[in-house]
């Protein structure tokens, strides 16, 4: 079975400022580990997605995300917070059996 | 390509009444998955469907919730006797397959109340 913790349920940064969600998951095989972004009453959009190729992984509107096996985190982070990045993140795993979320991180940006 | 659509993106029902929310895939997807989002808690799987098969249904309510996806026409997650816990958000997402690296697609969402 597979699990992600998302610790933080709100994050509060300025525009400009690093943007750092935490993501730690527990998988007994390796993970395939995903961020996806829900902007109000909308569904979930796919940021980026970890499959093993890379420890690094880029996604899009400037995020990206670091696979750290030996801390079994999955972070995302962006250099420098926009106003539009205001919304909630969900990490999510695939390992030994369908997906599984976390609960969400909801970031708001000050300007 | 049109994306995930779900209908209808809002439903009102009564206590006891029945509610039927419908998903059709992107094309070309065989799988589909249904989640519930309660407000401020994240999603919960619910059911895993491929055409005219229940494939994994563990994050199902024992009673009063079915769904299906028949061979021909959308995915349908049906409510029978709802009651004001069942208000939430009820997401679809395909896939087109089964690959653990595949990311989902997921709709809009239907937003039931139950009043």
């Amino acid at each position: 079975a597979q699990s992600v913790t998302q610790l933080g349920s709100h994050v509060s940064v300025s525009e400009g400022a690093l943007v750092l969600l935490r993501c730690n998951y527990s998988s007994s095989v390796p993970p395939y580990l995903f961020w996806y972004v829900q902007y109000p009453n909308q569904g979930l959009q796919l940021l980026l997605k970890y499959t093993s190729a890379a420890t690094l992984v880029k996604g899009i509107n400037g995020f990206e995300a670091e696979f750290k096996k030996s801390e079994t985190s999955f972070h995302l982070t962006k250099p420098s917070a926009h106003m539009s990045d205001a919304a909630e993140y969900f990490c999510a795993v695939s390992g030994s059996g369908d997906m599984r979320f976390g609960a969400g991180t909801r970031l708001t940006v000050k300007p | 390509n049109a994306g995930v659509m779900q209908n209808p993106r809002h439903l009102v029902r009564r206590r006891g009444q029945e509610a039927r929310l419908r998903c059709s895939p992107m094309k070309g997807h065989s799988h589909v998955y249904w989640y519930r989002q309660l407000p401020e808690e994240g999603l919960k799987f619910m059911v895993y469907l491929q055409k005219e098969n229940i494939i994994d249904e563990s994050g199902m309510p024992k009673e009063r919730f079915s769904a299906e996806f028949p061979k021909e026409g959308p995915s349908i997650l049906r409510i029978q006797q709802v009651v004001r816990g069942d208000s939430a958000a009820y997401f679809c997402a395909s896939s087109p397959d089964r690959a653990l690296w595949d990311e989902q697609y997921f709709g809009p969402g239907t937003r039931l109340t139950v009043t």
